[in-house]
C-alpha cells in the first residue's frame, strides 16, 4: 500500500509565475490536509478538502492560493504569481476521514524555491 | 486564537539517557492528542493518538501519557538511542472534525 505521493519534491520557480504541487493521498483516503513549514516555523494548516470540496480553507491566504481535489487524479495546491515570501515546505496528509482520532499520514513535501 | 506550546524547544542527552518533553494544549472540549515524530529530510510519522483522559500509550521505547482536565501530555523515551534524534510534534484538533494545530516541536538529538 502505497504512502502519500508528493510532486515535484523540488520546485523551483522565479517571482511571478505559477506554482503547482500535487498530492495523491493514501488508497482509500478521501481527505486532504495541506500544511506549510516556512523557515524557522512549525507545521501551518492551510487547507482541507474531501473528494471535489473544500471543508476548511481558513488557513489558506485569500489571494494567490487555491487548491482542489477533485473526483479523479490527485489533490492539486495552486500559487499564482508566487513571491519570495511563498519559499517553504508543503506537505499534505490524507486520512480515511475527517474524524479528530483518525492519524494522518503525511507525504514527503514539496520544497518550493521563489527566487 | 489556540495554541499548543511545546516545552522545551530543544533537547541534547547522551545515548542512553531517558528524557521527556511536554506538549500543553487548550483543556476545554478536548476531542484527541496527537504525537508525531518528524526526522529530517522525511515526513512526519504518527507516534500515537490519544483520546480519553488519564490515557497511557507505549510504542517501543517511547510512551505518553494524557492529562486531559490540565491540558497537557508527556512524551517519554526510555534508554535513548541516537536514531531517536528527530523533532517531536504534538498537535490538537480544536473541534471533532478539523484540521490539526501543531506545536512547534521539541528538538530531540541524541549524542553517542
Amino acid at each position: 500500500n502505497a504512502g502519500v505521493m508528493q510532486n515535484p519534491r523540488h520546485l523551483v520557480r522565479r517571482r511571478g509565475q505559477e506554482a503547482r504541487l500535487r498530492c495523491s493521498p493514501m488508497k482509500g483516503h478521501s481527505h486532504v490536509y495541506w500544511y506549510r513549514q516556512l523557515p524557522e516555523e512549525g507545521l501551518k494548516f492551510m487547507v482541507y478538502l474531501q473528494k471535489e470540496n473544500i471543508i476548511d480553507e481558513s488557513g489558506m491566504p485569500k489571494e494567490r492560493f487555491s487548491a482542489e481535489f477533485p473526483k479523479e487524479g490527485p489533490s492539486i495546491l495552486r500559487i499564482q504569481q508566487v513571491v519570495r515570501g511563498d519559499s517553504a515546505a508543503y506537505f499534505c496528509a490524507s486520512s480515511p476521514s475527517g474524524f479528530a482520532g483518525n492519524e494522518q499520514f503525511f507525504g514527503p513535501g514539496t520544497r518550493l524555491t521563489v527566487l | 486564537i489556540l495554541n499548543v506550546e511545546q516545552s522545551p524547544q530543544s533537547l541534547h542527552v547522551q545515548e542512553g539517557d531517558s528524557t521527556n518533553f511536554t506538549c500543553s494544549f487548550p483543556s476545554s472540549n478536548f476531542y484527541a492528542l496527537h504525537w508525531y515524530r518528524w526526522e529530517t529530510a522525511k515526513s512526519p510519522e504518527a507516534l500515537f493518538v490519544m483520546t480519553l483522559n488519564g490515557d497511557e500509550k507505549k510504542k517501543g521505547r517511547i510512551s505518553a501519557t494524557l492529562n486531559t482536565k490540565e491540558g497537557y501530555s508527556y512524551l517519554y523515551i526510555k534508554g535513548s538511542q541516537p536514531e531517536d534524534s528527530a523533532t517531536y510534534l504534538c498537535a490538537f484538533p480544536p473541534s471533532g472534525n478539523t484540521p490539526l494545530v501543531f506545536g512547534k516541536g521539541t528538538r530531540l538529538s541524541v549524542i553517542a
